[in-house]
């Protein structure tokens, strides 16, 4: 069974880093062909896919956001990880992480972050 | 990248009445190498996390009912559902996955007359 779990810091305060953890079961992410992706949704509003990460470490990432996203993989824990950087108030949104590098089989139950002074 | 329009922005139905949400790529979506189009339909009920409920354009995931069916080819795509349930009120997005960076349409919401 596959599940995955985001985990972050709730609220943070403008230019600081935001940093969320995926802890996921069911797959590894050392396993050929799978990947993991984040996803945000601010409240009342669409989605907008952030980065990937894949089993050989490749990574992409939305461009949009330019130069403020990391993301890595912890798969000897199962984990993956979202770093952004210099975050304000438009980075207010449920973030999501989902199995799959492109179509998103599963996903986390989501976790609310408010950038807030 | 490629923009992803979908219409209309809501729409409000009868139960046992059939629906058909559009998607419309800025790009073709058809991988002619293995003939697939690279286009994802989900179902976000309120307060929920979103659901997938079909890949590749045309194949359901499981447990998707068979109300619920993926058409279009290229750069047109269209969710119907047929018979809509009470329990379908969500709202509706539909992703390209052809080309990074991935992109989603803004939504379509769907009301129970």
């Amino acid at each position: 069974q596959v599940t995955l779990k985001e985990s972050g810091p709730g609220i943070l305060q403008p230019s600081q880093t935001l940093s969320l953890t995926c802890t996921f079961s069911g797959f590894s992410l050392s396993t050929y062909g799978m990947g993991v992706g984040w996803i945000r949704q601010p409240s009342g509003k669409g989605l907008e896919w952030l980065a990937n990460i894949w089993w050989d470490d490749d990574k992409y990432y939305n461009p949009s956001l330019k130069n403020r996203l990391t993301i890595s993989k912890d798969t000897s824990n199962n984990q993956a990880f979202l770093k952004i950087t210099n975050v304000d108030t438009a980075d207010t949104a449920t973030y999501y992480c989902a199995l799959g590098g492109n179509y998103f089989d599963y996903w986390g139950q989501g976790v609310m972050v408010t950038v807030s002074s | 990248d490629i923009a992803i329009t979908q219409s209309p922005s809501s729409v409000a139905v009868s139960v046992g009445e059939t629906v058909t949400l559009s998607c419309k790529s800025s790009q073709s979506l058809l991988y002619s190498e293995n003939n697939k189009d690279y286009l994802g339909w989900y179902q976000q009920k309120p307060g929920q996390t979103p659901k997938p409920l079909i890949y590749w354009a045309t194949n359901r995931h499981t447990g998707v009912p068979d109300r619920f069916t993926g058409s279009g080819s290229g750069t047109d795509f269209t969710l119907i559902i047929s018979s809509v349930q009470a329990e379908d009120l969500a709202d509706y997005y539909c992703e390209q996955y052809f080309v990074y960076p991935l992109t989603f349409g803004s939504g379509t919401k769907l009301e129970i007359k």
